[in-house]
Formats: structure tokens, sequence, C-alpha cells
């Protein structure tokens, strides 16, 4: 257990609203993802996080930003939510010296 | 033509068969390959880890890379119940830097009292 918690687990938003999902982690890990997965398509990166205020772009970021002011913290937010955007949104983070990947709970994201 | 291409399934064995789960892969530049097992409605875990070519064993599971066919496997012995997930293979090319990992579509396998 990485001491992962994403936040909401659950949002249901329409076309058009800005939404953001949170990343909170307690291992001090400096390494932060966001994914997203869909059915057909596993697990995408979205955007990823190699320090505070350090961040680059995933294979589908088109849509999305994200911000990390604190270690803990890495915010994912959809500017302006789109029907396409609905997916469950993984973070994770990666620790040891393997460099493991570890997965929060996920955030179910439902655009209307 | 995906980077990783994994059979969605869904299998469905009955409980003690042995499971084989695979995936091809195009780049050649993969060194570090992983099996992540999903319960429904969960984030994945890690099952297991290998580099390079070659077997890995822990308990009833084992990991097997063919590096020259591209082709890695998943082997479930003696198969349970609580095997019941989605299993996602993963593949890196490098242990330095971002380390971006490219999953396959993940593979829903059933084991049936």
């Amino acid at each position: 257990d990485a001491g992962i918690t994403q936040s909401p687990r659950h949002k249901v938003t329409e076309t058009g609203t800005p939404v953001t999902l949170r990343c909170h982690q307690t291992e001090n890990h400096r390494y932060m993802y966001w994914y997203r997965q869909d059915p057909g398509h596993g697990l995408r990166l979205i955007h990823y996080s190699y320090g505070v205020k350090d961040t680059d772009k995933g294979e589908v970021s088109d849509g999305y930003s994200v911000s990390r002011s604190k270690t803990e913290d890495f915010l994912l937010t959809l500017e302006s939510a789109t029907s396409s955007q609905t997916s469950v949104y993984f973070c994770a983070t990666r620790a040891g010296a393997e460099n493991i990947q570890y997965f929060g709970a996920g955030t179910r994201l439902s655009v209307l | 033509q995906k980077e990783v291409e994994q059979d969605p399934g869904p299998l469905s064995v009955p409980e003690g068969a042995i499971v084989s789960l695979n995936c091809t892969y195009s780049n050649s530049a993969f060194q570090y390959f992983m099996w992540y097992r999903q319960y429904s409605r969960k984030g994945p875990e890690l099952l297991m880890y290998t580099y390079s070519s070659g077997n890995k064993e822990d308990g009833r599971f084992t990991a097997q890379v063919d590096k020259s066919s591209k082709y890695i496997s998943l082997f479930i012995r003696d198969s349970q119940p609580s095997d019941s997930a989605t299993y996602l293979c993963a593949m890196k090319e490098s242990s330095q830097g971002a380390q971006k990992l490219v999953f396959g579509q993940g593979t829903r396998l059933t084991i049936n009292p």
C-alpha cells in the first residue's frame, strides 16, 4: 500500500464544466502519474510529475492539465469536460529499488 | 497497431485449472515486464515483475518473457476463485527517468468453483 488516496471516488458532471481530481500520497514519493482506463484500451498515461512544479505530458494529455504544488498532492483538471472524458482515472506513485508503480483506488467520472 | 496487444477475453476456467495469459509487443526497447491484477472496482496491484528474458516463479504464478518473439506470459497453477480478476500486462523501456508504462488492454479471468 503506497498510501494513495484519490478524491472524489465518484463524480457526475455536465459537459463544459471544469473538474478537478485529487491524488494525495503519504510516502513522499517523487514521481506521480495520472492514467485513464477505458474498455479496449487498458490504462493510458495522461500526465506525470517528477517533482514539485515539474510535470510532463503523457500519451493522452489533450483536454487535461495538472498541477503539483506540494510533494503529496497531484491534481488533474479537466478544463471543460466532454463526454469522451467519461472514464475511470487512476493515480500512481513510484517507489522502491525496482521503481514499481503503485495505484490508487480510482475515480469514476461520468460526463453527461 | 498498439504497442502492446493482449486478448481481452473474457476467459472462464474451472477451479484447479492452469491458466495462461499472454501479451505481445512491438517495441524491442522494452526491457522490464510486469503483470498487474485488478479486482473489480479496485486499482491495479503488482503481481509479477521481470527483467529481460526468462522465467520467474512466485508461488502459483510464473511469469515468462521471450524477447526474441516479443511475447510474455503469465501462468497460474491450481487456479482459485479468488484469482478471478482482470490481469494487465505492462512494460517499460528503462529503469531511469520517467519510466512510462505501456499497458495491454487487460484480460478478464473468471475461475468457476
